[in-house]
């Protein structure tokens, strides 16, 4: 158990849709990351936040967005989904403290667009 | 460029070793990770090794580092059955533009060891 918490744990939603991601990350670290994991692409980062920050945006779309609360936990938010946005979503959590900074990851959602 | 590029697959017989390699282009990258995926589950650090260090073992784990070919390779010694899962090869480039938290981590696409009995 990594510490770090993703809900829900999978979604089954129709094409068009918006839905809400949510993560908790590791009691005390500042920095959330989020993560798709797709047959086709791989692994791809999106975006991270530090202490409720938007701090690096990798291959993020324009219908994504994100954002990190007071309480650090983070919601991805995903809308007018398409066929191809079905994947795992990953969420992992860092201190952030300059050192090797391990990325902590959760268990992931996984998306299922119909 | 950034990428990290790895074999898709790797079948062993249980018992054996099993090396598992990536390649990196980006020679800025100061630590190398390795990242366990069991079926279903999430990603699991499993060890890493900082650019100015050859080689690390951590129990039957062993990574290798070749900077001057930008290679790097874990070894799994008497590999077992829960071994099998997907290895993800990830470099984290250091840069003076990327100050405090807001380093990325480049990933491969994963290797799949399959651990046959």
């Amino acid at each position: 158990d990594s510490g770090v918490t993703q809900t829900p744990k999978h979604l089954i939603t129709a094409t068009g849709q918006r839905v809400t991601l949510r993560c908790s990350p590791r009691s005390g670290d500042l920095s959330v990351y989020w993560y798709q994991q797709s047959l086709d692409q791989g692994l791809q980062f999106l975006i991270q936040y530090y202490n409720g920050e938007e701090r690096a945006k990798g291959n993020i779309l324009e219908r994504f967005s994100a954002q990190q609360f007071p309480d650090l936990h983070s919601e991805l938010n995903l809308s007018s989904l398409e066929l191809g946005d079905s994947a795992l979503y990953f969420c992992a959590s860092s201190v952030g403290s300059g050192r090797t900074y391990e990325q902590y990851f959760g268990p992931g959602t996984r998306l299922t667009v119909t | 460029g950034e990428d990290v590029e790895q074999s898709l697959f790797l079948s062993v017989r249980e018992g054996d070793s099993s090396v598992i390699n990536c390649t990196y282009t980006d020679s800025s990258s100061t630590y190398l990770y390795w990242y366990k995926q069991e079926p279903g589950a999430g990603l699991q650090l499993l060890t890493y090794i900082f650019s100015n260090m050859d080689m690390k073992q951590d129990q039957r784990l062993t990574v290798l580092l070749n900077k001057k070919d930008k290679h790097l390779s874990l070894r799994i010694a008497d590999t077992q059955t829960g071994d099998s899962a997907i290895y993800f090869c990830a470099g984290r480039r250091e840069s003076r533009f990327n100050a405090g938290n807001n380093r990325k981590l480049i990933w491969g696409l994963g290797t799949s060891l399959a651990v046959n009995p």
